[in-house]
């Protein structure tokens, strides 16, 4: 029963382009959101993340979109850097468990072409 | 410096041997987690300790046992090891429990399991 799905394995765009990266999830519970960023051989680096009271948080080149009623979040990245080729992870938690718990997708590899 | 270090970074071993994993944070985080990614790479959390004290405890075999001698530190130490416990093993940290910030977690840089 997988509660996060990152259903695209892999994604390839053209350097200065937009690059989306999608998430679904199952657990309505959940109401906090993160991305993570992996690179071969590291462990997963915090990019970004949500609260379920918004719909929207931007940093820099980095902003996540969240669609509750579909359940549904993206990370668009603009505009794409060949440095931002890596894994992508999409996490969610219930923050009111107060365990701290982390669901994970399967990641999306994502490769951004000179 | 190093925030959230792991030994051994790989780690080869025959069936049957017992082996253990350190984990050590010096961002005074308050909670700790064991995570392994599978050959499918799925990242799932194993173990959660607060203030030395375990929080979470997934669905593992019993031969995996986490030890918090400290804030600071979180060892996973696996007996009679088996073929389907080859991984990659990342412990994590956070500053705390509940949602929102306290969620981002910072991971260390993972330990290749392979069982022989």
């Amino acid at each position: 029963d997988q509660q996060v799905k990152q259903n695209s394995p892999s994604l390839s765009v053209q350097e200065g382009r937009i690059s989306i990266l999608n998430c679904d999830y199952t657990n309505s519970m959940f109401d906090y959101f993160l991305w993570y960023k992996k690179y071969p051989a590291e462990g997963p680096t915090f990019l970004i993340s949500i609260s379920s009271i918004k719909d929207k948080n931007e940093d820099g080149r980095f902003t996540v979109f969240l669609n509750k009623s579909a359940k549904h979040l993206s990370l668009h990245i603009v505009p794409s850097q060949p440095g931002d080729s890596a894994v992508y992870f999409c996490a969610a938690s219930v923050g009111s468990s107060n365990t701290g718990k982390l669901i994970f997708g399967q990641g999306t590899t994502l490769q951004v072409k000179p | 410096d190093t925030a959230v270090s792991q030994t051994p970074k790989y780690l080869v071993t025959q069936m049957g041997n017992d082996k253990s994993i350190k984990c050590e944070q010096n961002l005074g985080h308050d909670t700790m987690y064991w995570y392994k990614q599978d050959s499918k790479k799925f990242l799932k959390i194993m173990f959660s300790y607060n203030n030395k004290e375990l929080i979470i405890n997934e669905t593992v075999p019993n031969r995996f046992s986490p030890k918090s001698p400290d804030k600071a530190h979180l060892n996973l130490h696996i007996n009679s090891l088996e073929l389907g416990d080859s991984a990659v093993y990342f412990c994590a940290s956070s500053s705390g429990l509940a949602g929102g910030l306290y969620n981002e977690q910072f991971f260390g840089p993972g330990t290749r399991l392979t069982v022989l």
